[in-house]
């Protein structure tokens, strides 16, 4: 399987919202409704923000909200703040799991 | 609290071996799906493998880079799930993670543990 594709990078201002697109096909991304998305700050372990396409796990704000149409998911990051700069990574679960490329999102 | 804990990384020459486990506590092993993931310096996520739950068939995948070199395997009397690397390439070099699985998530993360494949 191919890596899902996503934009490297991203960037807002604090309090503006940005977006992450993730690119797959219908036998991963569209085929099935396991889209996750995991934040990596440098150094750190990945970290699970939204799984499920638009499910959040306990703990995470409400800011991140995920959405999918078609062959494409999303991340949306509302109300940027300086903690939300990290790598985000999506992955889709289709009898095996792949990854994104993985994008750097920088808060201005 | 759930916890992870990999060992056994280090350094080793290419074409060798090494065995990585993970200790885990803090949920029932035993009905658990494991995963590990790796990620090479500088590099995105990569996914390496998963072990089902023996209650759900104990079925073993991996991914087509490292299919036929590593074999996953867990004991559920010691709450762990290992990582065995065989015939090493230097591609191999990564931060390799234990991960939970939960509802085709990967919900959990150990650490990681840095394998380094150099001569």
């Amino acid at each position: 399987q191919s890596a899902l594709t996503q934009p490297p990078s991203a960037s807002g201002s604090p309090g503006q919202s940005v977006t992450i697109s993730c690119t797959g096909t219908s036998s991963d991304v569209g085929g099935y409704k396991y889209v996750s998305w995991y934040q990596q700050h440098p150094g750190k372990v990945p970290k699970l923000m939204i799984y499920e396409v638009s499910k959040r796990p306990s703990g995470v704000p409400d800011r991140f909200s995920g959405s999918k149409s078609g062959n494409t998911a999303s991340l949306t990051v509302s109300g940027l703040q300086a903690e939300d700069e990290a790598d985000y990574y999506c992955s889709s679960y289709a009898g095996l799991y792949v990854f994104g490329t993985g994008t750097k999102v920088t808060v201005l | 609290e759930v916890q992870l804990v990999e060992s056994g990384g280090g350094l080793v020459k290419p074409g060798g071996s090494l065995r990585v486990s993970c200790a885990t506590s803090g949920f029932t092993f035993t009905n658990a799906w494991m995963s590990w993931v790796r990620q090479a310096p500088g590099k995105g996520l990569e996914w390496v493998g998963q072990i089902k739950s023996k209650s759900d068939g104990g079925a073993i995948n991996y991914a087509a880079p490292v299919k036929g070199r590593f074999t996953i395997s867990r004991d559920d009397s010691k709450d762990t799930v290992y990582l065995q690397m065989n015939s090493l390439k230097t591609e191999d070099t990564a931060v390799y993670y234990c991960t939970t699985e939960y509802y085709y998530t990967l919900k959990y993360w150990g650490q990681g543990t840095l394998v380094t494949v150099s001569s």
